[in-house]
């Protein structure tokens, strides 16, 4: 079943804006990982936050984490035309396999 | 480095013939994940290795589809025959262990007709 789900699908916002998209899963994990597609090429990782840790930072990135909910967050300040992509969370579980949610889409005006 | 790189970057074959997929994994890693891309489904994982042993081929769609990793540096993803409903875009990607952050290479676009 799928682990991740995005939300919103889809995020249209002008340059300099903030961008929050979410991320909710099912099951208990081992950490949660946030990653960028550009179109037509392949994922990059941007940020890994474990189960027991609530938020972290990198950069522009925040992403904060809460278990009891079951749900995750990624916030972009200053958004940049560049940050145009697709944002996909990834969760593990016990099996260290990474479920991929169906990502958010988002485009940042100039 | 040079990343993960997969092989070729784009293919086009017909209903039934063989496809073979390569990667070459980042050196030193441990772990290769064989994904599967499309709109419908988003994005599936086929099959990992850990220390060339495959640990998990669930997701694997059907016999058609089979995946090697003869060596620490190489691995291949086959389908046979192929079939319209496999194009798809496929990455592998590489990791230092499970768990840890996973490279994605570029991904090879597969068009069956």
């Amino acid at each position: 079943s799928q682990q991740g789900e995005e939300d919103p699908q889809a995020l249209s916002i002008q340059e300099g804006e903030n961008a929050t998209m979410n991320c909710s899963y099912k099951t208990s994990i081992n950490n949660l990982q946030w990653y960028r597609q550009n179109s037509g090429r392949g994922l990059v990782h941007l940020i890994l936050i474990r189960s027991n840790e609530r938020e972290k930072h990198s950069g522009r990135l925040r992403v904060t984490l809460d278990t009891s909910k079951k749900s995750s967050s990624l916030l972009i300040t200053a958004s940049r035309a560049a940050d145009t992509a697709s944002y996909f969370c990834a969760t593990d579980g016990s099996n260290y396999k990474l479920t991929f949610g169906k990502g958010t889409l988002l485009t940042v005006n100039p | 480095d040079a990343g993960v790189i997969q092989s070729p970057r784009h293919e086009v074959t017909e209903m039934g013939q063989e496809v073979t997929l390569r990667c070459k994994p980042i050196s030193g890693h441990n772990s290769l994940f064989w994904y599967r891309q499309t709109m419908m489904r988003g994005l599936e994982l086929l099959i990992y290795f850990n220390n060339n042993v495959p640990i998990d081929d669930s997701g694997m769609p059907e016999d058609r589809f089979s995946a090697k990793m003869p060596n620490a540096s190489f691995s291949t993803l086959k389908i046979q025959p192929s079939e319209p409903r496999d194009s798809a875009v496929y990455f592998c990607a590489s990791s230092p262990g499970t768990g840890d952050t996973q490279y994605f290479g570029p991904g090879t676009r597969l068009t069956v007709l």
